[in-house]
């Protein structure tokens, strides 16, 4: 098992380009989350997925867009990148959400410039 | 407003000493999870604590739920240079918000040969 994959591993973007995150797992989980690091702040979930063709906001969703056509991906969208959405980005995804554990892909390191 | 506090933000410590690390919320948690993150990777699961007043152990690291649910503590025993990481611990709210996992901002331990 490959577990949580993302790709690409880094990437340097100009202000108001856009680009998809892609994140995909071989669990057969239905809960997969998008979450933000920035230095010093902890993790920060952006978008969530209870299942495919079911996404709702998280706390930071503001620039972002997501969908989930199948159980195994689900893409980041990064519409019209602003320097504020300079993070490392990871994937995770779970059995379900209760004590389950999330299982987190080795992250995207975004900057916008 | 950050839910979940945790401290020291940064230890440094020598190998063989003993260190606790703190997780504090005003708010009640159904459940509260401890993860461990090395540099370029995203967080793995080190522990689940359910039940108030619940302790967990796991080899040298031994994990406390506070009785109200409200707090948590790490505690590490005779630290080796490969406990070196960012520990996370994350709450799951109960009631609306449950969904999402909030995490504190991390502590940052270096443990030095």
């Amino acid at each position: 098992n490959a577990g949580v994959t993302q790709t690409p591993k880094f990437r340097i973007l100009k202000i108001g380009q856009s680009m998809t995150l892609q994140c995909a797992q071989d669990m057969n989980h239905n809960y997969m989350y998008w979450y933000r690091q920035d230095p010093g702040m902890g993790l920060k979930l952006i978008y969530y997925s209870v299942g495919a063709g079911i996404t709702d906001k998280g706390e930071v969703p503001n620039g972002y867009n997501v969908s989930r056509s199948t159980t195994e991906d689900f893409p980041l969208r990064l519409e019209l990148a602003a320097p504020s959405q300079t993070s490392v980005y990871f994937c995770a995804s779970s059995y379900s959400f209760r004590e389950s554990e999330q299982y987190f892909g080795p992250g995207t390191r975004l900057t916008v410039t | 407003t950050q839910l979940l506090e945790q401290s020291p933000q940064f230890l440094s410590i020598q190998e063989g000493e003993n260190l606790t690390v703190y997780c504090n919320s005003s708010s009640v948690f159904s459940s509260l999870q401890w993860y461990r993150q090395e540099p370029g990777e995203g967080p793995v699961l080190l522990v689940t604590v359910v039940t108030g007043g619940e302790v967990k152990k796991l080899k040298r690291l031994t994990f406390q739920f506070g009785d109200a649910r409200k707090d948590s503590s790490l505690h590490i025993t005779a630290a080796q240079p490969g406990d070196t990481g960012l520990y996370l611990c994350a709450g799951r709210r109960t009631g609306a918000g449950s969904y999402q996992l909030t995490f504190g901002k991390g502590t940052k331990l270096s443990v030095i040969p």
